[in-house]
């Protein structure tokens, strides 16, 4: 079973559209996190999210937003998409904000959505 | 938050050890170094963690000077799967805020028959 999951796999879309990204993990983490790679491979966080505490990235535009139906799901929601949103976005979970003592704080990753804005 | 510096990219052939050192002058003191591996179009993976010295797994080896300001992974006897992009991280370790880890660039492995 896949730990961390994410739906779709593909996404093309035009500009000025609105899209959600699906993120599942059941692996009964407490925190989800949402990276965007640009075509350099650089990793950024956008959010990091948990029952307690949504934090942003403070260069993520405010058309970009995380919803949270339950502790197992992270959505990416973005309004009005933009050419300069095209990249691959990962969703990931870990054991928590705080770890425990015995935790690596390992991050575990979905597969990734590749969004591509025309 | 410390950053961390390492090298953009490395060549190697098959069976050769392989170590891609990471430059993290400003590391704190409860910080750890964490690295992960993606391969091409999946998410990342963790592989390793430590604080000081060395630490060893069934994938890697982690060496940290005494300093703290570097440290180096070692990868035994490379093969053709170890093509990937590897990520040093620098942040909270045990007990501290997974949210805290900052990705850099990452290094490049290209491992050549």
């Amino acid at each position: 079973d896949t730990a961390v999951s994410q739906t779709p796999k593909y996404l093309v879309t035009q500009m000025g559209n609105d899209k959600s990204i699906k993120c599942e993990q059941n692996l009964g983490h407490d925190t989800m996190y949402w990276y965007k790679q640009d075509s350099k491979k650089f990793l950024k966080i956008m959010f990091s999210y948990n029952n307690k505490e949504l934090i942003i990235n403070e260069t993520v535009p405010n058309r970009f937003s995380p919803k949270s139906p339950d502790k197992a799901h992270l959505n990416l929601h973005i309004n009005s998409l933009e050419l300069g949103d095209s990249a691959v976005y990962f969703c990931a979970s870990s054991t928590g904000g705080v770890a425990s003592e015995h935790s690596y704080n390992e991050q575990f990753f979905g597969p990734g959505t590749r969004l591509t804005v025309l | 938050l410390a950053k961390t510096t390492q090298p953009i990219s490395m060549d190697s052939y098959e069976g050769q050890e392989v170590n891609i050192t990471c430059s993290h002058n400003n590391i704190a003191t409860n910080d750890y170094i964490t690295w992960y591996q993606q391969f091409p179009s999946q998410g990342p993976r963790f592989i390793i963690q430590g604080y000081k010295t060395k630490v060893t797994n069934e994938v890697a080896s982690l060496f940290i000077p005494a300093d703290r300001k570097s440290s180096t992974l070692s990868l035994p006897r490379v093969s053709l799967s170890d093509t990937a992009v590897y990520y040093c991280l620098v942040g909270p370790g045990r007990g501290g805020a997974t949210n805290k880890l900052i990705f850099g660039t990452g290094t490049l492995l290209a491992v050549q028959p």
